[in-house]
């Protein structure tokens, strides 16, 4: 069975641009979860996509969104990039029932210049 | 809101020794699951054990158990007989029940393995 694959695994992007990234679940997972991982903030929640739909949603400005398509494969999006947002974004997927774990992806790490 | 403290940034060990990982939270649930993490250098995060807060029973898996107190709130790692593969970044976190998957997560700590 694949595990999560997020792509692309680098990327760097100017100041002012906006970014897309993408997150293909586990083979019959319909929840996808978001986290960006920093040294200072550690790891916080972005969102949480079910079966299209945001169920979730962590303390971000606007300029952080989500999507998901019916095949439960996500992409987060970041518009009117700055420097603080240079990160590792690490995508889960979930069968999305109670209790059921969370799998990871081996993360994009974002560099803003 | 949940918080996830761990107070220890960084531990060592030696090679097939064993060590323990700390780890307090708060909350005001009395349903909830609680997980450590684990984050190589490939930067890939791995579970490594789970614990339901219904559960008295601490969790077990292989080399890893976990000694949970619910009323101390505290969820510590015991890894036993470490091996050089061990060395990693260790994340204690925390989810409700009814949530679905969102994770709070501990700062980490940054285990090392010395022969």
């Amino acid at each position: 069975k694949a595990g999560v694959t997020q792509t692309p695994r680098y990327l760097i992007k100017t100041r002012g641009q906006q970014v897309t990234l993408s997150c293909s679940p586990i083979s019959g997972h319909r929840s996808v979860s978001w986290y960006q991982q920093t040294p200072g903030q550690g790891l916080q929640f972005l969102f949480e996509y079910f079966s299209e739909t945001q169920r979730n949603k962590g303390n971000f400005p606007g300029r952080f969104s989500g999507r998901q398509f019916s095949n439960s494969r996500s992409e987060m999006n970041v518009s009117t990039l700055e420097l603080g947002d240079s990160a590792l974004y690490l995508c889960a997927s979930s069968a999305g029932g109670f209790g059921t774990e969370a799998f990871f992806g081996q993360g994009t790490r974002l560099t803003v210049v | 809101a949940q918080t996830v403290t761990q107070s220890q940034p960084e531990m060592s060990v030696q090679e097939a020794e064993t060590v323990t990982l700390s780890c307090t939270y708060d909350t005001s649930e009395s349903d909830y699951y609680l997980f450590w993490y684990k984050q190589p250098p490939s930067r890939q995060m791995i579970l490594v054990i789970r614990q339901e807060a219904y559960k008295q029973q601490n969790a077990t898996e292989n080399r890893f158990s976990v000694n949970f107190q619910k009323a101390a709130k505290s969820f510590s790692l015991k890894i036993s007989d470490s091996q050089l593969g061990d060395a990693a970044m260790y994340f204690c976190a925390y989810r409700e029940t009814g949530t679905a998957s969102k994770l709070t997560f501990g700062t980490g700590t940054r285990l090392q393995v010395t022969l």
